[in-house]
């Protein structure tokens, strides 16, 4: 049973251009999500996060998008730049748990930038 | 090193060999996390290690899988009896542990395990 799903495998954008990257879930228990980027032979980073009191979280290029109603999350990045390729993963928490960090995770998107 | 570090990165083995996977967090960390990514797949949980208290497994496939932490910081991730479906990107993370929405991972970058 796949709780976050990302089901966009891979999207291509144009350098300067929105890139949108979607995830939806299907647990209403969750109550924080994440966005972690992933480099080629090297391990997730934290990029954005949002808790599910807020429907908006932006942070310099990258903003984060939560419609609780819709169980649907989308991460945009403006403008893209060729450094932002990587597989982009959406990760869940809070499931009625205490470790914040048991995270449910997507099946990742391949982003790329091209110049 | 200032990061999660994870050996071996590469690990090739029989089906039916035991292996076992190493981490070290970043030191002051108190929370352990193990996960894995199989091709094609998300991350998939597999234990947590929060300080001194006992271990969240619930994330073990099989009991052919076990981890400990020793001394509240390196840990190591064992495979019993290898099947080519453990075949997985096996990741480890660490986070301050105090709790709260804002625990952010660190995680390391893998080991890849290959079961022939």
């Amino acid at each position: 049973d796949q709780q976050v799903k990302q089901n966009s495998p891979s999207l291509s954008v144009q350098e300067g251009r929105i890139s949108i990257l979607n995830c939806d879930y299907t647990n209403s228990m969750f109550d924080y999500f994440l966005w972690y980027k992933k480099y080629p032979a090297e391990g997730p980073t934290f990029l954005i996060s949002i808790s599910s009191i807020k429907d908006k979280n932006e942070d310099g290029r990258f903003t984060v998008f939560l419609n609780k109603s819709a169980k649907h999350l989308s991460l945009h990045i403006v403008p893209s730049q060729p450094g932002d390729s990587a597989v982009y993963f959406c990760a869940a928490s809070g499931a009625g748990g205490t470790s914040y960090g048991k995270l449910t995770f997507g099946q990742g998107t391949i982003l790329t930038v091209h110049p | 090193g200032a990061g999660v570090s994870q050996s071996p990165s590469n690990k090739v083995t029989e089906k039916g060999k035991d292996v076992e996977l190493r981490c070290d967090p970043i030191s002051g960390h108190t929370a352990l996390y193990w996960y894995r990514q199989s091709l094609g797949q998300g991350l998939e949980f597999l234990i947590y290690f929060q300080g001194n208290s006992a271990p969240d497994k619930s994330g073990l496939p099989s009991d052919r899988f076990s981890a400990e932490r020793t001394g509240g910081s390196v840990s190591t991730l064992t495979i019993q009896r290898t099947q080519q479906e453990d075949s997985a990107v096996y990741l480890c993370a660490s986070s301050l542990g105090a709790s709260g929405h804002n625990e952010k991972l660190f995680f390391g970058s893998g080991t890849q395990l290959s079961v022939l």
